[in-house]
């Protein structure tokens, strides 16, 4: 069974690095696209970027190239999302995905981890 | 371009037929995609590639395509299909992936 299950809550203040992650099962880690995709409170759904684990290829929407970070570590089968100097505008749930076989959507998606930037 | 284009909510009584319509450019060339949203929950895919239906969601949930709109039919709503409904797109070489703005779907 495929599963994709997201690191906990976090509470940060601005400027404090933040990593989430995204630990899937299931299926072959290194044959999938790993996406993230963002919902800010009472919003819709923004995608992030996406990564291929077999080669670390990587893909950012062009509103958040360079403001995060998407890696993943074949060894654990997980996934991560970065932020380097999170901002309060940086509040929201974010899921990770999985790109589907044989379309360009997602398959599956993770529970979600909700990150809250506050001073 | 690959905006797409959603109504922000739809209103049907039960048993009645919804349609959600998700207008964008791009959409006679591009898979639509289907994904339905509960209160509190991720969400999860109901329709791909315009019209195919993944294994475990009920027939009552059907797509269809007709040049630059992509519809999503629920026939003989449920209360429990009561929920956000987001279109999705990628460009061939999955470098822009784009969601609509979603719509509400009340069920009176």
């Amino acid at each position: 069974e495929v599963e994709l299950v997201q690191s906990g809550a976090e509470v940060k203040k601005p400027g404090e690095s933040l990593r989430i992650s995204c630990k899937a099962s299931g299926y072959s880690f290194t044959r999938y696209w790993i996406g993230w995709v963002r919902q800010m409170p009472g919003k819709g759904l923004e995608w992030m970027g996406i990564i291929y684990p077999g080669d670390s290829e990587t893909r950012y929407s062009p509103p958040f190239q360079g403001q995060v970070a998407i890696s993943a570590d074949r060894s654990i089968s997980t996934a991560y999302l970065q932020w380097s100097s999170p901002k309060a505008s940086d509040t929201a749930v974010y899921y990770c995905v999985r790109r589907a076989e044989s379309y360009y959507g997602f398959d599956f998606w993770g529970q979600g981890t909700r990150v809250t930037v506050s001073s | 371009s690959y905006e797409l284009t959603q109504p922000p909510s739809v209103s049907v009584f039960p048993g009645q037929t919804a349609r959600i319509t998700c207008s964008g450019d791009a959409l006679p060339k591009q898979y639509a995609h289907w994904y339905q949203q509960k209160p509190g929950q991720a969400p999860v895919v109901v329709i791909y590639k315009d019209s195919e239906r993944p294994s475990g969601i009920p027939e009552r949930f059907s797509g269809s395509s007709s040049g630059t709109t992509v519809t999503l039919t629920i026939s003989g709503v449920q209360a429990e299909d009561e929920a956000d409904y987001y279109c999705q797109l990628a460009d061939n070489s999955g470098i822009y992936w784009v969601f609509g703005g979603g719509t509400k779907l009340t069920v009176l």
